[in-house]
């Protein structure tokens, strides 16, 4: 079974960039897909942007100008960018496995999520 | 985007009770729809995807329905484990979810 877990600084200041990895044990990185997904304090879930294991990217049009995700295949991790954070950016990051099968897309499982604040 | 709305917000249901919870999509997603449930502090985990099909370990109290815009998330007989944060999740071209339902001890 494949386990995720984030790592990064748990405060980043405005206009700076916000990164984010997330190792991964128990399979390769090369054969899954991955994703990352954010929760504000007491709100619901904004999927951020995924990567195939193909290296194909996709992310949320209303962050896209700012956010970069990568594949570290030598680490077997992946990592998130994201740059000029405001206040807004404040939530738990969220990375998580990208199933997709029979037309349809979920994330399973997920790891245990890490709160960054956005605060100077 | 998909705008998929879960009702109601607030379920307070007593142990042993049934729990019957919605998730609307504001334009049909087919059957790509996943629930989620989550305990404070904790990561979101899976329990049914393709709106009917039980995620590995879930237990067979909690099932799963609908297609097109409406879903319903059915926990039969309510243990005290199930008290927490459900979500719906669509994935027509990149997911969006919904608000979220509690389940609470009535």
């Amino acid at each position: 079974q494949v386990q995720l877990q984030e790592t990064g600084p748990g405060l980043v200041k405005p206009s700076e960039t916000l990164s984010l990895t997330c190792a991964v044990s128990g399979g390769s990185i090369a054969s899954y897909s991955w994703s990352w997904i954010r929760q504000p304090p007491g709100k619901g879930l904004e999927w951020i942007g995924n990567i195939y294991h193909s290296g194909t990217r996709y992310y949320n049009a209303s962050l896209e100008s700012r956010v970069t995700i990568s594949l570290d295949t030598s680490k077997n991790q992946f990592t998130l960018n994201l740059t000029s954070v405001t206040a807004a950016d404040t939530a738990k990051y969220y990375c998580a496995t990208l199933t997709y099968e029979y037309g349809s897309k979920w994330f399973d499982p997920w790891g245990q999520g890490t709160l960054v604040t956005v605060s100077s | 985007d998909i705008v998929m709305t879960q009702s109601p917000d607030t379920l307070s249901v007593s142990p042993g009770e049934r729990a019957t919870l919605s998730c609307t999509a504001s334009q049909s997603v087919r059957s790509n729809l996943a629930w989620y449930q989550q305990k404070p502090g904790q990561a979101p985990r899976l329990l049914m995807f393709g709106a009917s099909t039980r995620a590995t370990g879930v237990p067979a109290r909690f099932s799963g329905s609908g297609s097109g815009t409406q879903f319903t998330l059915t926990i039969s007989s309510l243990q005290s484990e199930d008290f927490a944060l459900y979500f719906c999740q669509q994935y027509n071209n990149w997911p969006t979810f919904g608000q979220g339902t509690k389940v609470e001890i009535k």
